[in-house]
């Protein structure tokens, strides 16, 4: 069945660089896009960027300037880099599978807290 | 497009039924979709292209709407319901509503 998980520092210092991964089974990313959502406690969520499936990326213009979406489709793995994190970058991050423009599958979600 | 939920916090008895709305800033052509999402849980989708149910997802759960105005209807509230739910619009760019959480009386 299709599975997403997310896996990274649940820590990172202001200014620093936040690195995520998203590993995924149950289907080919080569077919379906994934993208990155994420939500600060008590808020609701955010898109943050896609990876489609013929390797192209979209990110939302608030962050596009910090953020970095890249994949090894032989390892069935999407990468989330973003850089110059603030407090308020402190959330839970999510990879989901796309099914035509809406979210229908979700990872368990992993927080990142941003404090020195 | 800036999606605002009404209202906040709805409390309601179980056997009710419940709508919850959700209003864009402009024209969302029907591209709306409506997640539930429980205590520590990640989102769940319930509702895409405003009324079509997402496999699996019980029959009381509704959506309506047009334009720029949306609703989520639950025919007959149950105990599981207690969530926070949240709308999201797939027209222009990707955006989420800020929630109506919803409680049993």
């Amino acid at each position: 069945q299709v599975q997403l998980k997310e896996s990274g520092p649940g820590l990172v210092q202001p200014s620093e660089t936040l690195s995520l991964t998203c590993t995924v089974s149950g289907f080919s990313l080569t077919s379906y896009s994934v993208s990155w959502v994420r939500q600060p406690s008590g808020k609701g969520p955010e898109w943050m960027g896609k990876m489609w499936y013929d390797g192209d990326t979209a990110y939302n213009s608030v962050l596009k300037s910090r953020l970095s979406i890249s994949r090894d489709t032989s390892k069935n793995q999407v990468f989330l880099k973003m850089n110059s994190l603030q407090t308020d970058d402190t959330g839970t991050y999510y990879c989901t599978r796309d099914g035509g423009n809406w979210f229908a599958y979700w990872g368990q979600g992993t927080l990142v807290t941003v404090s020195s | 497009i800036q999606l605002t939920q009404s209202p906040s916090l709805l409390s309601a008895s179980v056997g009710d039924r419940v709508t919850l709305s959700c209003k864009g800033s402009q024209n969302i052509n029907n591209y709306l979709a409506w997640y539930q999402q429980k205590l520590g849980e990640a989102p769940k989708l319930l509702i895409y292209n405003t009324n079509s149910l997402q496999t699996g997802i019980p029959s009381r759960f509704s959506g309506s709407g047009s334009g720029t105005d949306y609703t989520l209807t639950i025919s007959s509230l149950q105990p599981e319901d207690v969530a926070t739910y949240f709308c999201y619009q797939y027209n222009n760019g990707y955006t989420f509503g800020s929630g109506t959480k919803l409680e049993i009386k």
